[in-house]
């Protein structure tokens, strides 16, 4: 069964440097999503991406954030100058299209700790 | 918001018995999901539920939902051990399907 794949599944970093969260949706998925979970805390929608441009993000995605899809296969997060706070579990979702369902398939996540 | 907010927070219950979580949200939405989240994992979808269904089965899951109360609940009909995990609701809103999680309720389903 085809399955969202994500790396590292873990990634340690010290604050200020840039972190790059790569996601490889399902194939044939148009929709693509980042969520965070900090610990304890609920998943927070951050962005979401269709047809190579942000269709949505939240007040969390802020200039530190950025999102692209740089080949057929690949949909990375990127944190440019990372913060205590942005230590999460990072979850890259991807979903069929607008017009068939919306079921979300997420991958495992990447737990980014920030130093 | 149109965050789903879950109740209760957390739930403990002995094997064999029945589990009942209720998720409300705030806004008119298009589609009310269900995830499970084991401890430090991702998310699994369980259930998908249209607002314009008001009731849906897969295997030992029961989803309905309540528009006109915006509300949502999941049963997990005689529950297992493994089935102890964190549990989710999800909402999408026409036009736009990025998801609103709410906070998680808790089950702990004791051998």
């Amino acid at each position: 069964e085809p399955e969202v794949t994500q790396t590292p599944s873990h990634q340690v970093t010290q604050m200020g440097q840039e972190v790059i969260l790569r996601c490889v949706p399902i194939s044939n998925h148009l929709y693509f999503y980042w969520y965070r979970q900090i610990l304890g805390q609920k998943v927070e929608f951050l962005v979401s991406f269709y047809n190579n441009e942000i269709s949505e993000k939240s007040e969390i995605f802020d200039d530190q954030f950025s999102v692209e899809r740089p080949d057929g296969s690949n949909f990375t997060l990127k944190i440019r100058s990372t913060k205590l706070e942005d230590s999460a579990m990072y979850f890259c979702a991807s979903s069929p299209g607008e017009n068939l369902s919306y079921e979300q398939y997420f991958g495992p996540g990447t737990r980014l700790t920030v130093t | 918001s149109q965050q789903g907010e879950e109740d209760p927070q957390a739930l403990s219950i002995q094997e064999g018995e029945n589990a009942t979580m209720n998720c409300s949200y705030k806004t008119s939405i298009n589609n009310l999901q269900w995830y499970r989240q084991n401890s430090g994992r991702g998310l699994v979808h369980l259930i998908l539920i249209r607002s314009n269904e008001r009731e849906k089965h897969s295997g030992r899951l029961r989803v309905t939902l309540d528009t006109s109360k915006k509300s949502s609940s999941l049963l997990i009909t005689a529950s297992r051990a493994a089935d102890t995990a964190s549990y989710f609701c999800a909402t999408d809103r026409w036009n736009n399907n990025d998801m609103r999680f709410g906070a998680g309720t808790r089950l702990t389903v004791k051998p």
